[in-house]
C-alpha cells in the first residue's frame, strides 16, 4: 500500500530566509507525487506535481521539489519564503499499480512566517 | 474554486439530523470524489465517482451516501449526523483518469454535529 509521511507538523521560518518541508513515501516504481497548499479557511490548491518526467520540478509561488527515488523523498522548497506563504502544506502521493490510482494524504506540515 | 462549488460553507447540525452536501462542477470532468479532513489527519477519502451512474467507496465510507445521477453533481448525504463526523468537507474533481491528473478542490464545507 501506498502512503505518505510528512517528517514536520510545524516549521518556522523567518520572511526572507529558505523553506524545507520534507515528504517521504512508500510506494511502487512509478508513483505520482503533488504538494498541496491550503490557506486558512479556504481550499486546497495545487503547487506542483512530479509525474515521472524530470526529477526537478517547478511551482508555482517559487516553490519547486525534487523527486529523489533512492532516499523516496519529494522535499518542498523555497528559496525565499515570503509571509504571503504561511499556510499548511500537504503532499500526496498516487500509485495506480497498488492503491488504483486513490489518492493518500500525508498529515499536513504548517508553515508559519515571522516577520 | 477550479470550476467545483460546494454548499453549504457551514452547517450545524443536532445528533440524528440528515442532511445533503452539494457539490458541482463545471469542467464535465468524470471523476469526483470527497473527502474530509481532520486535525492531524491530513485529507481521507470518503466517497468517488468515476462517472455518471458509478460510485465507489474509500478509505472512510460508513455513515456517509452518495450518488452522481448526472456528471456535474456529486451530493454527499448524511443520514443520521454523528458528533464524529464534525469535520470539514471537502468536493474535488479529476484525478484517476490516469495518475497523472490534478484534482482540484472545492472550497470546503464546514460542518459541526452537536
Amino acid at each position: 500500500a501506498q502512503s505518505v509521511t510528512q517528517l514536520d507538523s510545524h516549521v518556522s521560518v523567518s520572511e526572507g530566509t529558505p523553506v524545507l518541508l520534507r515528504c517521504n513515501y512508500s510506494s511502487s516504481y512509478s508513483p505520482s507525487l503533488f504538494w498541496y497548499v491550503q490557506h486558512p479557511n479556504k481550499g486546497l490548491q495545487l503547487l506542483l506535481k512530479y509525474t515521472s518526467a524530470a526529477t526537478l520540478v517547478k511551482g508555482i509561488n517559487g516553490f519547486e521539489a525534487e523527486f529523489k527515488k533512492s532516499e523516496t523523498s519529494f522535499h518542498l522548497t523555497k528559496p525565499s519564503a515570503h509571509m504571503s506563504d504561511a499556510a499548511e502544506y500537504f503532499c500526496v502521493v498516487s500509485d495506480p499499480e497498488s492503491s488504483g490510482d486513490k489518492l493518500t494524504f500525508g498529515t499536513g506540515t504548517r508553515l508559519a512566517v515571522r516577520p | 474554486n477550479a470550476g467545483v462549488t460546494q454548499t453549504p460553507k457551514f452547517q450545524v447540525l443536532k445528533t440524528g439530523q440528515s442532511m445533503t452536501l452539494q457539490c458541482a462542477q463545471d469542467m464535465n470532468h468524470e471523476y469526483m470524489s470527497w473527502y474530509r479532513q481532520d486535525p492531524g489527519m491530513g485529507l481521507r477519502l470518503i466517497h468517488y465517482s468515476v462517472g455518471a451512474g458509478i460510485t465507489d467507496q474509500g478509505e472512510v465510507p460508513n455513515g456517509y451516501n452518495v450518488s452522481r445521477s448526472t456528471t456535474e453533481d456529486f451530493p454527499l448525504r448524511l443520514l443520521s449526523a454523528a458528533p464524529s463526523q464534525t469535520s470539514v468537507y471537502f468536493c474535488a474533481r479529476g484525478g484517476i483518469v490516469s495518475s497523472t491528473d490534478t484534482q482540484y478542490f472545492g472550497p470546503g464545507t464546514r460542518l459541526t454535529v452537536l
